[in-house]
């Protein structure tokens, strides 16, 4: 079965340091590709980063790095130097290569709230 | 980056009717839509994915009939709430891709629309 787990519910962080965010994925297939998206308040999906289970390297994008550690299963997403415009619902997405409908699973979330 | 435009943002009906939420990509061909709901302080749940030309696919659980799903072009996709309920209210939200698999191309989301019913 596929599943994506953040075992994090709400995080805080203090303006301009470091935080990273928990994901933990479930699958059988070889490819697949993993996300981060976050979600302000308002609503809208915003994509942050992406990671290919083949990639040798970890995706950076910016201020957003994903530490991806294939064994372990865990792609967790580390935001530097955080902005109070961080605050806000972050979500651990996969997408299994081997399922035809392309579709993405998504984890809980973390609430992060960023404080000045 | 690649924009998908949903419609309505809110939208608020009497219990029994029905309601209609657009999903348009604006700038590409979208090959496969997704529709998802949300719960409050929740997670993204698939109800189903859409298919240009095709009947969609559902997830288990997901009744047909209450949420019908048309994907006429390849830049539009319709989810109808049928028979509103009030245990239907809820955050929906569409995704886009231009084809092929996620990871080739990353899923472009629509803003969203909060339907509540009274």
């Amino acid at each position: 079965a596929q599943k994506i787990t953040q075992t994090q519910p709400g995080m805080f962080v203090q303006e301009k340091e470091a935080v990273t965010l928990d994901c933990t994925y479930d699958t059988s297939d070889q490819s697949y590709g993993l996300f981060w998206y976050k979600q302000p308040s308002s609503g809208e999906m915003i994509f942050l980063i992406y990671q290919g289970s083949y990639d040798e390297q970890n995706a950076t994008e910016g201020r957003y790095s994903l530490n991806f550690q294939k064994a372990r299963k865990s792609a967790n997403l580390v935001i530097s130097a955080s902005q109070l415009g961080d605050s806000a619902m972050y979500f651990c997405a996969m997408s299994p290569r081997m399922d035809s409908s392309y579709k993405l699973i998504f984890g809980s979330g973390t609430r992060l709230l960023v404080r000045p | 980056g690649a924009v998908v435009s949903q419609h309505p943002s809110r939208v608020i009906c009497k219990s029994g009717t029905s309601v209609k939420i657009e999903c348009r990509s604006l700038d590409f061909q979208a090959t496969t839509m997704f529709w998802y709901r949300q719960f409050p302080k929740k997670s993204l749940m698939l109800m189903a994915t859409s298919n240009e030309g095709s009947k969609a696919t559902y997830e288990q659980g997901v009744e047909k009939d209450k949420f019908l799903i048309n994907h006429a072009s390849l830049t539009l996709s319709t989810l109808t709430v049928t028979s509103a309920h009030p245990e239907d209210s809820s955050f929906y939200i569409c995704s886009a891709q231009r084809g092929g698999w996620l990871g080739d191309t990353e899923a472009f989301f629509g803003q969203g629309t909060r339907l509540t019913v009274v």
